[in-house]
């Protein structure tokens, strides 16, 4: 079993519409994940963290952690077509500053 | 404010070169990590540097090798190049403990 685990997708949805993004984690003792956006020929960028069991909002991104199934998501309210890119679950093997490792990413198209 | 900075953008070698990448990090950030992002995977970690030492390694052989310097700059060096070298480099800041933001990337072929 990987130690994340992502749908490579590609994953479409209609502009406006909610997009959901899955990972799941075979480390039962981590503590903190993070979610990175990586346009085409970019290099990813942080668009979300979650330590804590429940959901997180930050404008039109909703994080969800549920340790007990070892699965978060991420989800995008609103899709627009600037949102299409590749994310990436990531987890850290300590809190905060340890390696991250990652997942092999989910391509998104937001379909206008 | 700077974030962090990569030299070189883009790289060609041939096998069996030699080939040494360099990284800046992000103003106050005192750590730095390397990481191997090969076409349509995530990225790999291959090392972490804190005050001028390898903190963490990843599955990589020693061909890769690191160093950081006291303004805690760094630069992955990679001996006897291998035609599966072929990736995107990333180089990621942070400050002993939060988020790691990625540099734009070297994007090294090897012919």
């Amino acid at each position: 079993q990987k130690e994340v685990e992502q749908n490579s997708g590609p994953l479409s949805v209609p502009e406006g519409a909610i997009a959901s993004l899955n990972c799941t984690y075979s480390d039962r003792g981590s503590q903190s994940f993070f979610w990175y956006r990586q346009y085409s020929g970019k290099s990813p960028e942080l668009i979300m963290f979650i330590y804590s069991n429940g959901d997180k909002e930050d404008g039109r991104f909703t994080a969800q952690l549920n340790k007990a199934s070892q699965y978060v998501s991420l989800l995008i309210r609103d899709s627009q077509p600037s949102d299409s890119a590749t994310y990436l679950c990531a987890v850290p093997t300590n809190f905060g500053n340890e390696k991250l490792t990652f997942g092999t990413g989910t391509r998104l198209t937001i379909i206008p | 404010d700077a974030g962090v900075t990569q030299s070189p953008t883009h790289l060609i070698k041939t096998r069996g070169q030699q080939v040494t990448l360099r990284c800046s990090p992000k103003s106050g950030h005192d750590t730095v990590s390397w990481y191997q992002q090969a076409l349509g995977q995530g990225p790999q970690f291959i090392f972490q540097y804190y005050e001028e030492e390898e903190r963490q390694r990843g599955n990589f052989p020693d061909r890769f090798s690191g160093h950081q310097f006291p303004n805690y700059s760094s630069e992955l060096n990679v001996n006897a190049l291998l035609l599966g070298d072929s990736a995107l480099y990333l180089c990621a800041s942070s400050f002993v403990v939060g988020e790691q933001f990625f540099g734009p990337g070297t994007r090294l072929t090897v012919l």
